[in-house]
């Protein structure tokens, strides 16, 4: 079966743009998470859908960061007015439910210029 | 405050020679430990859920034990296809939510 699909793979934007990841969890799993991993660090948590809602949003480094999963299925990250130190890894991973192992994306590597 | 902590940060092995990595954490009641592989450019890759002290999983010549402070994930015999980042997270039984804290990894390279 698929796993955990990242689209795009890697994204380049200048400073002060608009950008949107998006993440296509495994079929069923009603559980997802957005993660943000620097270079040679451990992936940092961001957000927790459980379902449509987010269950879980303190990881959200500021007001710039917004994340919606309307039907429960496909979610989408946004980041506004975008700063180079948004420059990372963004990884997201779905779950059957909250509690069971996370199943991780190849992630999209974003580049701020 | 739920943290982990990975040691060593980057280890060279010879082909055959065994060896252990260290994931020691504190967490305000541990619902899980959990340790993954990542390849360079991948997204991490689930390898071991670990519950409670003196729980033992195996998978290949991978060992992964728990205690109530650590965990180790003990190499057995390693090939030059193991090398990767081996990530260790726990998730803690704070209401309402099952994020992962994840530590900063060790780096693995297994020379043939």
């Amino acid at each position: 079966g698929a796993g955990v699909s990242q689209t795009p793979s890697n994204k380049v934007t200048e400073k002060g743009k608009y950008v949107e990841l998006r993440c296509d969890p495994i079929s069923g799993h009603t559980a997802l998470y957005w993660y943000r991993q620097s270079l040679g660090q451990g992936p940092e948590f961001l957000i927790y859908f459980q379902g449509t809602g987010a269950a879980d949003d303190s990881g959200l480094p500021n007001d710039r960061f917004f994340a919606v999963r309307p039907e429960g299925s496909v979610s989408t990250l946004k980041i506004q007015r975008t700063e180079r130190g948004d420059s990372a890894v963004y990884l997201c991973a779905s779950s059957l439910n909250g509690g069971y192992e996370q199943f991780f994306g190849p992630g999209t590597r974003l580049t701020v210029l | 405050e739920d943290q982990v902590t990975q040691s060593p940060e980057a280890l060279r092995l010879q082909e055959g020679e065994s060896s252990s990595l260290n994931c020691s954490y504190t967490v305000s009641g541990l619902r899980g430990l959990f340790w993954y592989r990542q390849d360079p450019g991948k997204g991490p890759e689930f390898l071991f859920t670990l519950y409670s002290a003196g729980e033992e999983k195996e998978k290949e010549r991978l060992k992964a034990t728990l205690t109530k402070k650590e965990s180790f994930l003990h190499i057995t015999a390693p090939k030059p296809e193991d090398s990767a980042t081996y990530l260790c997270a726990v998730q803690g039984h704070t209401s309402g939510t099952y994020k992962y804290i994840f530590g900063t990894g060790t780096r693995l390279k297994v020379l043939a």
